[in-house]
C-alpha cells in the first residue's frame, strides 16, 4: 500500500548545528505538508508544498519537495533549543480524497 | 485562531469499560478526524467524518466507534476497553480534503488514555 518514509528517527545534534530530515513516498504527491509537535504538545502545521521543485523557507527552516513529487526534506540551521520536537510530513492518500499518510516522524534531540 | 479542544487531557480507565473521548472545533470545519499516536509508529488513523452523521474508518478502527451529530462535535468510543488501547488519542480537524488548500490539520491537545 501507499507508504511514506520518514528518516532518521532520532536526530541528536549540538546546538548551532544543522538538522534536516527526509521524506520518501512511494508514489507522487499532489502535495506534502510538514508539521511540528513539541515534547508534551500536539502536532502544529508549518507548511504545504505544492509545486515540482518547490522551495520555501521560514526564517532557519528550508522545506523542499522533490521533482519527481515523491519526497521532501526539513532542512533547518543552526539548530536552537526552541527546535526541539518531532517532526512530521504527510501527503494525500491515493485511495481516498480525505485521508492524509504520515510519516513516522524525526525526532530532534539537542544534546546538553 | 482554530481552536480543537478535548474534553480530557489525562484519563485512566478499566479493562471493559465503556470509554467516551469527545472533541470539539470552532472553526465550523466540514471534516474531523480521530488518531492515534503510539512511539515509532506515527499519527495512525482510526476514524474520520466529512460531514454531520457521516463516518468513514480509517487505518485502525477494530474496537472503536465515532459519533457525529452535530458539525462541531466528534466523539471516539471505546467500546470495550482493552489495555492495547492505553495511548496518545489526537482528534483534528480541516476545512477541505484531497489536493487543494487549505488541507492543513489542526488538531487537538491529546487525551493520554491508559487503560488497566
Amino acid at each position: 500500500g501507499q507508504q511514506v518514509m520518514q528518516i532518521p528517527q532520532y536526530q541528536h545534534v549540538q546546538e548551532g548545528e544543522d538538522f534536516t530530515t527526509y521524506c520518501n513516498s512511494s508514489t507522487t504527491l499532489s502535495n506534502i505538508q510538514w508539521y511540528k509537535q513539541r515534547p508534551g504538545g500536539h502536532p502544529v502545521f508549518l507548511i504545504q508544498l505544492v509545486k515540482s521543485g518547490e522551495v520555501k523557507k521560514q526564517k532557519r527552516l528550508t522545506f523542499q519537495f522533490g521533482e519527481a513529487k515523491k519526497n521532501s526534506s526539513l532542512h533547518i540551521t543552526a539548530t536552537q533549543t526552541t527546535d526541539v520536537g518531532t517532526y512530521f510530513c504527510a501527503g494525500p492518500a491515493m485511495y481516498s480524497n480525505y485521508q492524509l499518510i504520515w510519516g513516522a516522524g524525526t525526532k530532534l534531540i539537542i544534546k546538553p | 485562531d482554530v481552536k480543537v479542544t478535548q474534553s480530557s487531557r489525562y484519563l485512566v480507565k478499566r479493562t471493559g469499560e465503556k470509554v467516551f473521548l469527545e472533541c470539539v472545533q470552532d472553526m465550523d470545519h466540514e471534516n474531523m478526524f480521530w488518531y492515534r499516536q503510539d512511539p515509532g509508529l506515527g499519527l495512525r488513523l482510526i476514524y474520520f467524518s466529512y460531514d454531520v452523521k457521516m463516518k468513514e474508518k480509517g487505518d485502525i478502527p477494530e474496537g472503536y466507534s465515532v459519533s457525529r451529530e452535530k458539525k462541531e462535535r466528534f466523539s471516539l468510543i471505546l467500546e470495550s476497553a482493552s489495555t492495547n488501547q492505553t495511548s496518545m488519542y489526537l482528534c483534528a480537524s480541516s476545512l477541505s480534503f484531497g489536493t487543494g488548500t487549505d488541507t492543513e490539520a489542526f488538531f487537538g491537545q491529546g487525551t493520554r488514555l491508559t487503560v488497566v
